[in-house]
């Protein structure tokens, strides 16, 4: 049973623009989240974080956004670039939960 | 260079033939996991240990073993392996709240 989901399993973007990734999760337990980038033939490398403590935390390009009474969270690249082409990943810290990926596409 | 290595990258192999994934790691963490990627199932975890000689089933232990002899090392071991233990895999150790940090994979195609 997912505990951290990530329905959207593609997003295509134009260069520039912004790019939002959502992830859903299910147990009010978890206080602590991670975003994760992927690109192809490597491992997933730590993009962000933010705990729930905080609604928003931002770094660069990227911002995430934490709803704790939706359970949602998302992910904002802005604005979106080709080396931003990666699968993303979205995770609970401890217990070690993790969505499905989302596969980002940044066209010019 | 602080970093996970797993080896082979890739590995084709035949049902019931014994395979063990090294996994090493030079950052001194005490905790490592192993998971494996699916399409459509993200990331789940097999095993993990929090640290030497003290391992955990995670989501999906059924067909694995691994040993944590020291705090380096984390292999994972499958004796007999079968084609739905095709996948691919990925070593991470962790320390601190920035997560884990991940081996490149490896691609396993059992046939």
């Amino acid at each position: 049973d997912q505990q951290v989901k990530q329905n959207s399993p593609s997003l295509s973007v134009q260069e520039g623009r912004i790019s939002i990734l959502n992830c859903d999760y299910t147990n009010s337990m978890f206080d602590y989240f991670l975003w994760y980038k992927k690109y192809p033939a490597e491992g997933p490398t730590f993009l962000i974080s933010i705990s729930s403590i905080k609604d928003k935390n931002e770094d660069g390009r990227f911002t995430v956004f934490l709803n704790k009474s939706a359970k949602h969270l998302s992910l904002h690249i802005v604005p979106s670039q080709p080396g931003d082409s990666a699968v993303y990943f979205c995770a609970a810290r401890a217990p070690k939960q993790f969505g499905a990926g989302t596969q980002v596409v940044v066209t010019p | 260079e602080a970093q996970v290595t797993q080896n082979p990258r890739y590995l084709i192999t035949v049902t019931g033939k014994k395979l063990t994934v090294t996994c090493s790691q030079n950052m001194n963490h005490e905790y490592m996991s192993w998971y494996r990627q699916d399409p459509g199932l993200g990331l789940r975890q097999i095993y993990y240990s929090m640290n030497v000689e003290v391992t955990d089933k995670g989501d999906v232990p059924e067909g694995y073993k691994v040993s944590r002899k020291e705090k380096r090392n984390f292999p994972l071991i499958l004796e007999s392996p079968s084609p739905n233990q095709t996948s691919l895999y990925f070593c991470a150790s962790k320390a601190g709240v920035h997560g884990y940090t991940f081996g490149s994979g490896t691609r396993l195609t059992v046939v």
